[in-house]
């Protein structure tokens, strides 16, 4: 079954730092793949997605992903993070079920504390 | 504005009771979903909902159960067979399987 591993648990960073987020999937093939933000107090939302074409995704608030097809990589960046980015960051790829359902597999999720 | 519902948005039971999670949709969204998220374990899927009358277990179904008989509501029952209880459920919505879901902003669920 297909897996997601966000190797890290808990960031600290301090504002203007760089930001890269870690994210691997198991298995290969045609996949779709997925960056989730859940701010304090807010909606889990959509960062940004990958389905086909330019590897280099760009999403909202200037963060920005690269799919590598041969490292089963998704990891996400920004250049200079902001206080404003402190949250949980969920990475998500998509996985065949046996009823033919494609669904959702989602990490554990990365912590990202900014301080100012 | 559209999005999803969900309420309450805290919800404290006493153990051996079931209890009804609401979550309502208006973005027209075929799909419908619930996830359970847990500290350190991230979102698993509970159960699915391609269209209205029929859904499907995920992963973890067991000791819950849902019912679709409109587009924009999809109910979940945590029953009493459910072991551990203590979670945030989370509500989510797409267009089609295929697309990105959106979320509700969750309902966490306390029972003693």
């Amino acid at each position: 079954a297909q897996s997601v591993s966000q190797h890290n648990h808990h960031v600290i960073l301090s504002e203007a730092a760089s930001l890269e987020l870690g994210c691997n999937y198991s298995y290969g093939g045609t996949v779709n793949l997925f960056w989730y933000v859940q701010y304090p107090g807010q909606h889990l939302q959509l960062l940004l997605k990958y389905f086909s074409g330019d590897p280099l995704v760009k999403g909202i608030k200037g963060f920005e992903a690269e799919f590598i097809k041969s490292k089963f990589s998704f990891n996400l960046r920004k250049p200079s993070v902001q206080w404003s980015d402190t949250a949980e960051y969920f990475c998500a790829v998509n996985s065949l079920m046996n009823t033919g359902f494609q669904k959702l597999v989602f990490g554990t999720g990365t912590r990202l504390l900014v301080s100012p | 504005d559209g999005g999803i519902t969900q309420s309450p948005k805290y919800l404290f039971r006493k153990e051996g009771q079931n209890v009804t999670l609401s979550c309502e949709q208006n973005l027209n969204h075929d799909a419908m979903y619930w996830y359970r998220q847990d500290p350190g374990q991230g979102l698993r899927l509970i159960y699915y909902s391609q269209i209205v009358n029929d859904f499907q277990k995920g992963d973890i179904a067991e000791g819950y159960s849902v019912s679709r008989e409109k587009k924009e509501s999809f109910p979940l029952t945590v029953t009493s067979a459910q072991k551990n209880p203590t979670a945030f459920y989370l509500c989510a919505s797409s267009r089609a399987v295929y697309y990105e879901q959106y979320f509700g902003p969750g309902t966490r669920l306390t029972v003693t």
